[in-house]
């Protein structure tokens, strides 16, 4: 069975920093493009960060670029995001999804996210 | 970027009518990188449709996507009460993906 589980998420100051995982089963990792998506409370998606499957590939949303950092880790089947200088309006549920050629790079599944809540 | 604009923002059917949703893009979508999700409150979006008109795995005949360059449909032929929920359409090119704003899907 296809498994996603997202972890790290809670309440983090404004300035402060959090590190949300993405721990993979029931695929073959090394094969999938890994992307973080988030919901703010009562609002649409977007897309947050992309690592391709070697890990060469990082791409970023504008408004978490300079800020977040993606990894992964094949060993672990894990990917990590890592989210400094938190800003208010990072408040959301953070999903993480994969997606490969078979699915034209849709995400074709999704883990059930982790909500992450910025606030002094 | 791209900015993709669905319309319309809500949709008052009944169960068994037929819904259509439209997605239009600022700029022609690359290669067809176009695709559908469906979500229910509390939970995480489903994938229904990529590349324009292909089902993911599980998904009824009764969705279909079509359209090309800018402007996108998503079809669903006649409505289940699990159809209720948001429709998001989604694009991905080399370096961004960005999403509509959501099509609410409710019970008249």
């Amino acid at each position: 069975e296809v498994q996603l589980e997202e972890s790290g998420g809670g309440l983090a100051q404004p300035g402060g920093s959090l590190r949300l995982s993405c721990a993979a089963s029931g695929f073959t990792f090394s094969n999938y493009n890994i992307n973080w998506l988030r919901q703010a409370p009562g609002k649409g998606l977007e897309w947050v960060s992309h690592i391709s499957r070697s890990g060469t590939t990082k791409l970023y949303g504008d408004s978490v670029k300079g800020r977040f950092t993606i990894s992964r880790d094949d060993a672990k089947k894990s990917v990590y995001l890592q989210m400094n200088s938190l800003r208010d309006e990072d408040t959301a549920v953070y999903y993480c999804a994969r997606s490969s050629s078979t699915y034209y790079y849709a995400d074709d599944f999704w883990g059930q996210g982790t909500l992450v809540t910025v606030s002094s | 970027e791209i900015v993709l604009t669905q319309s319309p923002g809500t949709l008052s059917l009944s169960p068994g009518e037929r819904a259509t949703l439209s997605c239009r893009a600022s700029q022609s979508v690359t290669s067809n990188y176009l695709a559908w999700y469906q979500q229910k409150p509390g939970q995480a979006p489903r994938l229904l449709i990529y590349g324009v008109s292909s089902r993911a795995t599980g998904i009824p005949d009764r969705f279909s996507g079509s359209g090309s360059g800018t402007d996108f449909t998503l079809t669903i032929s006649r409505l289940e009460p699990e159809d209720f929920a948001v429709y998001y359409c989604q694009q991905y090119d080399a370096s961004h993906r960005t999403f509509g704003q959501g099509t609410k899907v409710e019970i008249k």
